[in-house]
Order: structure tokens, then sequence, then C-alpha cells
């Protein structure tokens, strides 16, 4: 079945350090990926989004690429601050449609020390 | 702004009780879905519901049940808690493939 796979962390960086968190993954069809983002005590933010390959979905300096070649979607940030410390889902729709949820990592755990 | 709304943050629960989480969101979505999030296993899907009185299992549906009555709700329901099912649930909608996610109920069951 369809499967993400991503570092699980705890990441620890300085501010303004360059970050990657990597996900790889294993899917029938076409799904679109995401990256969701879970501050302490909240639910699921989504961040960005790809639905189709070399597609960039970017937000909040924040950017991923989606490499059908390689099956990953790297998320990148050129410098990092204290409010990005939470953790960070890969996900990618089940059955590639959609409508049936989504497949998630195991998240990763980034934290930001000033 | 779509809003996701779950009845409670936390919740502590008797082993054994029947209980019921809801969910309701404010964008006349047709997708609703419930996850659990446990530490060093992410999110995985219970059950989710295309329509009204419409529902699929996901990955992990044991011990669960749930009910859509009208499009807004969507109710997840512990027919008999058990300490395995101690968790933070988390309840979402979707237009297209994006999801909206509530904030989620800490549930513990003692």
């Amino acid at each position: 079945g369809d499967s993400v796979t991503q570092m699980e962390g705890p990441v620890t960086l300085s501010e303004e350090a360059f970050l990657t968190i990597n996900c790889t993954y294993t899917a029938t069809g076409y799904p679109s990926l995401f990256w969701y983002v879970q501050y302490p005590g909240e639910g699921l933010q989504l961040l960005l989004k790809a639905t189709k390959a070399d597609d960039k979905g970017s937000n909040k300096g924040f950017e991923a690429t989606y490499r059908k070649e390689t099956t990953s979607f790297h998320l990148e940030k050129g410098s990092v601050q204290v409010s990005d410390s939470a953790v960070y889902f890969c996900a990618l729709t089940r059955g590639g449609g959609g409508a049936d949820g989504l497949t998630f990592g195991k998240g990763t755990h980034l934290i930001i020390q000033p | 702004d779509v809003k996701v709304t779950q009845s409670s943050r936390y919740l502590v629960k008797r082993t054994g009780e029947k209980v019921f989480l809801e969910c309701v969101q404010d964008m006349d979505h047709e997708n609703m879905f419930w996850y659990r999030q446990d530490p060093g296993l992410g999110l995985r899907l219970i059950y989710f519901s295309y329509d009204v009185k419409m529902k699929e299992k996901g990955d992990i549906p044991e011990g669960y049940s749930v009910s859509r009555e009208k499009k807004e709700r969507f109710s997840l329901i512990l027919e008999s808690a058990s300490t395995n099912q101690t968790s933070m649930y988390l309840c979402a909608s979707s237009f297209l493939s994006e999801q909206y996610f509530g904030p989620g109920t800490r549930l513990t069951v003692t």
C-alpha cells in the first residue's frame, strides 16, 4: 500500500540555519503531496502542496518540489526562526484522488534554538 | 476561513464506557475524516465519509464506529472504550484533496 517515510527527529537547529526535512513516498497512481505543520497544542495546518510532478509548493519561506523520479518531496527553508519550532508531517492522497483521505508520515519534530 | 470544531479538547473516560467525539465543519464540505495521532506513529485514518449516512473504513476501524446524520457533523463513537484507545483524535473535512483539521481531542481512558 501507499506509504510515506520521513526523518523523525527531533531535529535541532540554530536560528537562521538552513533546514531540510526529507520525505520519500511509495504510491500507486499520481498522488498529490503535502506538508502539514502542527504547532504545540494545535491541530494540523496545511503548509504547502504540490499536485503533479515537478510542481513546487511554497509558503512562509518553505519550499518543496514534487520529484517523481526519486519519489521525494523534501521540505526546505533557507533561514529558520524560533517560531518555526513545530512538528512537520509529509502526506499524500490515498488512492490518488484525495477523497479517501491522506496517508501521513510519522512526523518530524523541529526545534529551533535562539 | 474554514472552521472545523471538535466538541472537547480534553476528555477522560473509564474503561468500558461508550464515548462520543463530535466534529462540525462550516464549509459545506462533502468529505469528512477521523484520524488518531500517536507518538512515533503519525496520523492514522480511522473512518471517513463521502456524504450524509455514508461511511468508509480507514486503516484502523476496529473498536470504532461513526455517524453522519447531517452534512456538517461527523461523530466518532467508541463503543466500549479501552486503554489502548488513549490518544489524540483529529477530525478533518476536505475540499478536493486539501484537508482542514480541527484542534483535536485528547482522550484518556483509565
